[in-house]
Protein backbone atom coordinates (compact mmCIF):
# COMPACT_ATOMS: atom_id res chain seq x y z
CA UNK A 1 0.00 0.00 0.00
CA UNK A 2 0.53 3.76 0.48
CA UNK A 3 2.46 5.52 2.84
CA UNK A 4 4.13 9.15 3.69
CA UNK A 5 6.29 9.81 6.52
CA UNK A 6 6.72 13.38 7.95
CA UNK A 7 9.07 14.70 10.56
CA UNK A 8 7.55 15.04 13.47
CA UNK A 9 6.32 18.73 14.64
CA UNK A 10 5.79 21.20 15.79
CA UNK A 11 9.03 22.73 14.48
CA UNK A 12 9.78 26.50 15.58
CA UNK A 13 11.50 29.23 13.58
CA UNK A 14 12.53 32.58 13.78
CA UNK A 15 11.92 34.89 10.92
CA UNK A 16 14.24 34.47 7.79
CA UNK A 17 15.47 30.99 8.84
CA UNK A 18 15.74 28.54 6.34
CA UNK A 19 12.74 25.61 6.67
CA UNK A 20 13.14 21.71 5.54
CA UNK A 21 10.47 19.60 6.00
CA UNK A 22 10.89 15.86 5.40
CA UNK A 23 9.07 13.80 3.31
CA UNK A 24 9.57 10.36 2.64
CA UNK A 25 6.90 8.05 0.55
CA UNK A 26 5.98 4.57 -0.16
CA UNK A 27 3.89 3.63 -2.94
CA UNK A 28 2.65 1.21 -5.12
CA UNK A 29 2.94 2.26 -8.53
CA UNK A 30 4.28 5.87 -9.86
CA UNK A 31 3.56 8.27 -7.44
CA UNK A 32 2.47 12.06 -8.08
CA UNK A 33 4.02 13.91 -4.91
CA UNK A 34 1.88 16.96 -2.93
CA UNK A 35 2.98 19.61 -0.35
CA UNK A 36 -0.86 21.08 0.95
CA UNK A 37 -0.67 23.62 3.78
CA UNK A 38 -3.70 24.56 6.37
CA UNK A 39 -3.29 27.90 8.27
CA UNK A 40 -5.26 28.11 11.31
CA UNK A 41 -8.96 27.44 10.99
CA UNK A 42 -9.03 26.76 7.13
CA UNK A 43 -9.31 24.04 4.94
CA UNK A 44 -6.53 22.39 2.88
CA UNK A 45 -4.95 24.62 0.16
CA UNK A 46 -2.32 23.04 -2.44
CA UNK A 47 0.94 24.72 -1.60
CA UNK A 48 2.93 22.97 -4.64
CA UNK A 49 3.39 19.80 -6.38
CA UNK A 50 5.28 17.04 -8.81
CA UNK A 51 4.28 14.29 -11.15
CA UNK A 52 7.57 12.44 -12.09
CA UNK A 53 10.91 12.26 -11.28
CA UNK A 54 13.08 14.96 -10.61
CA UNK A 55 10.87 17.25 -11.28
CA UNK A 56 10.70 20.34 -8.77
CA UNK A 57 7.60 22.25 -7.50
CA UNK A 58 7.72 25.51 -6.30
CA UNK A 59 5.01 28.21 -5.11
CA UNK A 60 5.50 31.46 -2.72
CA UNK A 61 9.11 30.68 -1.91
CA UNK A 62 8.79 27.08 -0.85
CA UNK A 63 10.20 24.11 -3.10
CA UNK A 64 10.29 20.51 -3.57
CA UNK A 65 11.70 17.82 -5.63
CA UNK A 66 10.81 14.70 -6.68
CA UNK A 67 13.48 12.34 -5.80
CA UNK A 68 12.47 8.11 -6.97
CA UNK A 69 16.05 7.46 -5.77
CA UNK A 70 15.10 8.26 -1.90
CA UNK A 71 11.83 8.30 -2.22
CA UNK A 72 11.64 11.52 -0.89
CA UNK A 73 9.90 15.13 -1.35
CA UNK A 74 11.33 17.42 1.26
CA UNK A 75 10.09 21.10 1.72
CA UNK A 76 12.36 23.94 1.69
CA UNK A 77 11.62 27.58 1.93
CA UNK A 78 14.69 29.92 2.48
CA UNK A 79 13.52 32.50 4.69
CA UNK A 80 10.51 31.98 6.65
CA UNK A 81 8.00 34.55 7.43
CA UNK A 82 5.60 34.48 10.32
CA UNK A 83 2.55 34.37 7.83
CA UNK A 84 3.73 30.97 7.07
CA UNK A 85 3.08 29.69 10.50
CA UNK A 86 0.28 26.55 9.56
CA UNK A 87 0.55 23.08 9.59
CA UNK A 88 2.14 21.37 6.07
CA UNK A 89 1.01 17.75 4.76
CA UNK A 90 2.86 15.54 2.47
CA UNK A 91 0.73 13.78 0.07
CA UNK A 92 0.93 11.09 -2.56
CA UNK A 93 -1.43 9.39 -5.26
CA UNK A 94 -0.92 6.77 -7.65
CA UNK A 95 -3.86 6.21 -9.39
CA UNK A 96 -5.33 7.62 -12.92
CA UNK A 97 -8.63 6.06 -12.36
CA UNK A 98 -10.43 4.34 -9.55
CA UNK A 99 -10.09 4.15 -6.13
CA UNK A 100 -5.96 4.87 -6.40
CA UNK A 101 -6.95 8.51 -6.93
CA UNK A 102 -7.49 8.85 -3.18
CA UNK A 103 -4.56 11.30 -1.64
CA UNK A 104 -2.62 9.12 1.12
CA UNK A 105 -1.57 11.95 3.51
CA UNK A 106 1.11 12.17 6.27
CA UNK A 107 0.29 12.87 9.95
CA UNK A 108 1.52 16.63 9.45
CA UNK A 109 3.68 19.39 10.76
CA UNK A 110 3.40 21.77 12.50
CA UNK A 111 5.23 25.60 12.19
CA UNK A 112 5.23 28.13 13.86
CA UNK A 113 7.59 31.73 13.31
CA UNK A 114 8.22 33.62 15.46
CA UNK A 115 8.71 37.38 15.21
CA UNK B 1 -18.69 27.48 -8.27
CA UNK B 2 -15.47 29.37 -7.47
CA UNK B 3 -14.12 26.65 -4.84
CA UNK B 4 -15.46 24.05 -3.25
CA UNK B 5 -18.32 25.31 -0.39
CA UNK B 6 -19.21 23.01 2.12
CA UNK B 7 -22.00 23.61 4.72
CA UNK B 8 -22.43 23.79 7.76
CA UNK B 9 -19.01 25.15 8.62
CA UNK B 10 -19.99 23.93 11.98
CA UNK B 11 -22.49 21.61 13.82
CA UNK B 12 -23.46 21.19 16.68
CA UNK B 13 -25.60 18.24 17.61
CA UNK B 14 -26.64 16.05 20.82
CA UNK B 15 -25.54 12.22 20.31
CA UNK B 16 -27.64 9.96 18.90
CA UNK B 17 -28.96 12.69 16.66
CA UNK B 18 -28.61 12.21 13.12
CA UNK B 19 -26.27 14.71 11.14
CA UNK B 20 -26.18 15.94 7.14
CA UNK B 21 -22.93 17.58 5.91
CA UNK B 22 -22.91 18.79 2.57
CA UNK B 23 -20.74 19.41 0.16
CA UNK B 24 -20.32 21.72 -3.21
CA UNK B 25 -17.67 20.62 -5.47
CA UNK B 26 -16.31 22.88 -8.51
CA UNK B 27 -18.33 22.71 -11.30
CA UNK B 28 -17.14 20.70 -13.70
CA UNK B 29 -15.12 18.04 -11.26
CA UNK B 30 -16.29 14.56 -11.90
CA UNK B 31 -14.13 13.17 -8.43
CA UNK B 32 -15.28 13.95 -4.93
CA UNK B 33 -13.85 13.03 -2.30
CA UNK B 34 -15.05 12.80 1.44
CA UNK B 35 -11.46 13.04 4.89
CA UNK B 36 -11.95 13.52 8.30
CA UNK B 37 -9.67 15.57 10.73
CA UNK B 38 -9.89 14.55 14.24
CA UNK B 39 -7.26 16.07 16.39
CA UNK B 40 -4.18 13.67 16.92
CA UNK B 41 -5.46 11.80 13.99
CA UNK B 42 -4.41 13.20 10.62
CA UNK B 43 -6.27 13.04 7.37
CA UNK B 44 -8.54 9.93 7.17
CA UNK B 45 -10.30 9.11 3.58
CA UNK B 46 -13.69 8.00 4.03
CA UNK B 47 -15.19 7.57 0.43
CA UNK B 48 -14.69 8.53 -2.79
CA UNK B 49 -17.18 9.39 -6.07
CA UNK B 50 -16.34 9.12 -9.71
CA UNK B 51 -19.61 10.72 -10.99
CA UNK B 52 -22.17 9.66 -9.12
CA UNK B 53 -20.97 6.29 -7.92
CA UNK B 54 -18.68 5.35 -5.26
CA UNK B 55 -16.46 2.80 -6.16
CA UNK B 56 -14.45 3.33 -3.01
CA UNK B 57 -16.27 3.11 0.28
CA UNK B 58 -13.42 1.51 2.48
CA UNK B 59 -13.06 4.46 4.76
CA UNK B 60 -15.93 4.82 6.16
CA UNK B 61 -15.91 3.68 9.80
CA UNK B 62 -18.93 2.01 10.50
CA UNK B 63 -22.16 1.65 8.60
CA UNK B 64 -23.53 4.50 10.41
CA UNK B 65 -22.13 6.66 7.72
CA UNK B 66 -23.59 6.92 4.52
CA UNK B 67 -22.85 9.26 1.69
CA UNK B 68 -24.39 9.83 -1.67
CA UNK B 69 -23.97 11.77 -4.96
CA UNK B 70 -26.85 12.95 -7.18
CA UNK B 71 -26.34 14.53 -10.32
CA UNK B 72 -22.72 14.39 -10.76
CA UNK B 73 -22.56 17.46 -8.32
CA UNK B 74 -23.62 17.95 -4.71
CA UNK B 75 -22.75 15.39 -2.06
CA UNK B 76 -24.13 14.61 1.15
CA UNK B 77 -22.17 12.60 4.21
CA UNK B 78 -25.10 11.43 6.45
CA UNK B 79 -24.13 10.26 10.03
CA UNK B 80 -26.70 8.21 11.98
CA UNK B 81 -26.91 8.07 15.80
CA UNK B 82 -23.84 10.19 16.35
CA UNK B 83 -21.56 9.09 18.73
CA UNK B 84 -18.57 11.30 20.72
CA UNK B 85 -16.12 10.16 18.58
CA UNK B 86 -17.61 11.02 15.58
CA UNK B 87 -16.31 14.47 16.50
CA UNK B 88 -13.79 15.75 14.09
CA UNK B 89 -14.08 18.44 11.04
CA UNK B 90 -15.24 16.84 7.70
CA UNK B 91 -12.79 17.67 4.60
CA UNK B 92 -14.53 17.38 0.85
CA UNK B 93 -12.14 17.78 -2.08
CA UNK B 94 -13.19 17.61 -5.90
CA UNK B 95 -10.81 17.10 -8.66
CA UNK B 96 -11.44 17.16 -12.28
CA UNK B 97 -10.70 13.85 -14.48
CA UNK B 98 -7.27 13.06 -13.84
CA UNK B 99 -6.52 14.00 -10.79
CA UNK B 100 -3.24 12.42 -10.21
CA UNK B 101 -1.54 16.14 -12.12
CA UNK B 102 -3.77 18.08 -11.23
CA UNK B 103 -4.14 17.81 -7.28
CA UNK B 104 -7.60 18.24 -5.41
CA UNK B 105 -9.27 21.45 -4.61
CA UNK B 106 -10.77 21.04 -0.56
CA UNK B 107 -13.24 22.68 1.39
CA UNK B 108 -13.25 24.41 4.12
CA UNK B 109 -14.74 21.86 6.08
CA UNK B 110 -17.41 21.20 8.66
CA UNK B 111 -16.30 21.48 12.31
CA UNK B 112 -18.65 18.79 14.00
CA UNK B 113 -19.10 18.04 17.77
CA UNK B 114 -21.40 16.03 19.18
CA UNK B 115 -22.06 16.83 22.71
Amino acid sequence: GNSVTQMEGPVTLSEEAFLTINCTYTATGYPSLFWYVQYPGEGLQLLLKATKADDKGSNKGFEATYRKETTSFHLEKGSVQVSDSAVYFCALTTGTSGSARQLTFGSGTQLTVLP
Amino acid sequence: GAGVSQSPSNKVTEKGKDVELRCDPISGHTALYWYRQSLGQGLEFLIYFQGNSAPDKSGLPSDRFSAERTGGSVSTLTIQRTQQEDSAVYLCASSPEGGRSYGYTFGSGTRLTVV
